[in-house]
């Protein structure tokens, strides 16, 4: 199957840094989504981005399906960032394969 | 806000005991997924629904079932409580079967 794998598997950052999280799969997939998961334990969707760059914020994310990767990037990040990333793609069977995440910890 | 809706947020309960976590979808979507997620681990997928039938399984012990209703609301029911049962269990629901996955506040369940 799909293997989907994050890169860090942690970071920490002073308040106002910026940073790039990576998600590379190892085959097609038919979407990516990016995930936010909050101290208090809530998932919060970022991006669904099966290819190209999309924008919110102070979010980006960026697919290039053609070599099987994705990067979200936060800019001045802020204490409500941190949490854990999770990137999940689509296979063929339509099931969401998970990455292991990425722990951001923001420092104020 | 994501649109989904679970509930109880909280449950406490004994082992042995048998529980019913309720999710309502985002309006419109079709397709229901029920997932686990024990303590500093990944999500675990337990099983899909569309339009009230079930799509695919993934590591759902035969003690879960789960079921979606006419109204497109779904419940998992979890028996035969063990300790390792305790975890959040979080529902989502999208509108086609590639879109994307809008996840619920989540049900927190803790098994003493």
């Amino acid at each position: 199957g799909i293997q989907v794998e994050q890169s860090p598997p942690d970071l920490i950052l002073q308040e106002g840094a910026n940073s790039t999280l990576r998600c590379n799969f190892s085959d097609s997939v038919n979407n990516l989504q990016w995930f936010h998961q909050n101290p208090w334990g809530q998932l919060i969707n970022l991006f669904y981005i099966p290819s190209g760059t999309k924008q919110n914020g102070r979010l980006s994310a960026t697919t290039v399906a053609t070599e099987r990767y994705s990067l979200l990037y936060i800019s001045s990040s802020q204490t409500t960032d941190s949490g854990v990333y999770f990137c999940a793609v689509l296979d063929s069977n339509y099931q969401l394969i998970w990455g292991a995440g990425t722990k951001l910890i923001i420092k104020p | 806000d994501s649109g989904v809706t679970q509930t109880p947020k909280h449950l406490i309960t004994a082992t042995g005991q048998r529980v019913t976590l309720r999710c309502s979808p985002r309006s419109g979507d079709l397709s229901v997924y029920w997932y686990q997620q024990s303590l500093d681990q990944g999500l675990q997928f337990l099983i899909q629904y569309y339009n009230g039938e079930e799509r695919a399984k993934g590591n759902i012990l035969e003690r879960f079932s789960a079921q979606q209703f006419p109204d497109l609301h779904s419940e998992l029911n979890l028996s035969s409580l063990e300790l390792g049962d305790s975890a959040l269990y979080f529902c989502a629901s999208s509108g086609t079967l590639a879109g994307a996955q809008y996840f619920g506040p989540g049900t927190r369940l803790l098994v003493l």
